[in-house]
């Protein structure tokens, strides 16, 4: 596609569940992160990939989050047992490879809400 | 560690003022810097990046920032606010090594006709 396109757009699910957040990358793209960005406030770095590997994933704010690439194209961000807190706009982004000048190109994000 | 901080949550002009949004960063390196806008329900869209090429920075859409080593600041301006330049903004940093942005709180535009 021309550009990163996630899915569900938006997302409302209940305290407890689990839910997955797909990001579809630039088409070549090396590089994929995952932010969250909560009212307000500016996005804020969960983790990242490049190819299939996650080179780091020190954002991610506890063992309920977790992310995968398999195949080094589309990724899956996974929230298990959801709580309300975790209710933000998620944002996708990828680049054509790491590098701290290269930029990263952002997709819509999916807002989530926990109830 | 590296942090970004925006002065103002929101910033009002009139359509054909001068548009300036401050940012200033922390950083033990000379960083990487980028100014991003986002409209609503769309995704953050780059305007400018300094990469230490130069310090005055020329991006999209009219907009330029100036890079201020002893001020440790990235402010981004705009001659002429049009109405369609209101949007949120945000500054954001990034390191030498590190993969990831720091961004901002992020400053909302108003352009009032």
């Amino acid at each position: 596609g021309a550009g990163v396109s996630q899915s569900p757009r938006y997302k409302v699910t209940k305290r407890g569940q689990d839910v997955a957040l797909r990001c579809d990358p630039i088409s070549g793209h090396v590089s994929l992160y995952w932010y969250r960005q909560a009212l307000g406030q500016g996005p804020e770095f969960l983790t990242y990939f490049n190819y299939e590997a996650q080179q780091d994933k020190s954002g991610l704010p506890n063992d309920r989050f977790s992310a995968e690439r398999p195949e080094g194209s589309i990724s899956t961000l996974t929230i298990q047992r959801t709580e309300q807190r975790d209710s933000a706009m998620y944002r996708c982004a990828s680049s054509e490879e790491a590098g701290a000048y290269n930029e990263q190109f952002f997709g819509p994000g999916t807002r989530l809400t926990v109830l | 560690a590296q942090s970004v901080t925006q002065l103002g949550s929101h910033v009002s002009v009139s359509e054909g003022a001068l548009v300036l949004l401050r940012c200033n960063y922390s950083s033990s390196v000379p960083p990487y810097l980028f100014w991003y806008v986002q409209y609503p329900n769309q995704g953050l869209q780059l305007l400018l990046k300094y990469t230490s090429a130069a310090t005055l920075v020329k991006g999209i859409n009219g907009f330029e920032a100036e890079f201020k080593k002893s001020e440790t600041s990235f402010h981004l301006t705009k001659p002429s606010a049009h109405m369609s330049d209101a949007a949120e903004y945000f500054c954001a940093v990034r390191n030498t090594g590190f993969q990831k942005l720091v961004f901002g709180t992020g400053t909302r535009l108003l352009v009032s006709p």
